[in-house]
């Protein structure tokens, strides 16, 4: 079974914080991806990856940055959480070619910013 | 502007009855569609999908439909358990877009027994 694990179920984080979400997938899938879901928008793309140290902007960037340095590892990074940035984060993986569209997705963390 | 919508926020269904959850596009470059289901402090999981070339693809009691012409996309649920109670997302796909995934809003469905 694939797992998609998450750092954190639940965080509270003040306006102008440093904010590090961390995912870590465990079936060695080359793409990563980094979403947010807010209610009446669905699942929003942040950033993904393909590979290790590679990264691209998906729909949604500003506010946020990721880095992979290992390829099970993938992680979001809010530089100054701010309050618009309240949502819940959803990681998922996939294999490349075929696969790339049926994504494991984790838990889900939901972070408030006060 | 949303490019994929699924306009009705719930569905309410008696168990044993058919549910019908429905997904419109507004992308005719779209070529591969997909269903994902969520339970609550869950994941989502992937459940259907459907390519282009396709207009119908059938999984046990799922089926997911699929109309080019309307840009319209349904999945059929037969018979509907109360564990199939869940959000139910919808998500395209475009070769020409690197193969990012575009959801819906989705559906929260709720089977009575």
């Amino acid at each position: 079974d694939v797992k998609v694990t998450q750092s954190s179920r639940y965080l509270v984080k003040r306006t102008g914080e440093k904010v590090f979400l961390e995912c870590v997938q465990d079936m060695d899938h080359e793409n990563m991806f980094w979403y947010r879901q807010d209610p009446g928008l669905g699942l929003r793309l942040i950033y993904f990856s393909y590979d290790v140290k590679m990264k691209e902007k998906g729909d949604i960037p500003e506010g946020y940055s990721v880095s992979r340095e290992k390829k099970e590892r993938f992680s979001l990074i809010l530089e100054s959480a701010s309050t618009n940035q309240t949502s819940m984060y959803l990681c998922a993986s996939s294999l490349p070619g075929q696969g790339i569209w049926e994504q494991y997705f984790g838990p889900g963390t939901r972070l408030t910013v006060t | 502007d949303q490019q994929v919508k699924q306009n009705s926020p719930s569905l309410s269904v008696q168990e044993g009855r058919i549910s019908i959850l429905n997904c419109d596009y507004t992308n005719s470059m779209f070529d591969y569609f997909l269903w994902y289901k969520k339970y609550p402090a869950e994941g989502p999981t992937f459940l259907i999908s459907i390519s282009s070339i396709k207009d119908k693809n059938e999984d046990g009691r799922f089926t997911v439909f699929l109309n080019k012409s309307a840009k319209h996309l349904s999945l059929h649920i037969v018979p509907s358990q109360p564990g199939d109670s869940a959000v139910y997302f919808c998500a395209a796909s475009a070769r020409e877009y690197g193969n990012k995934l575009v959801f819906g809003a989705g559906t929260i469905l709720r089977v009575k027994s």
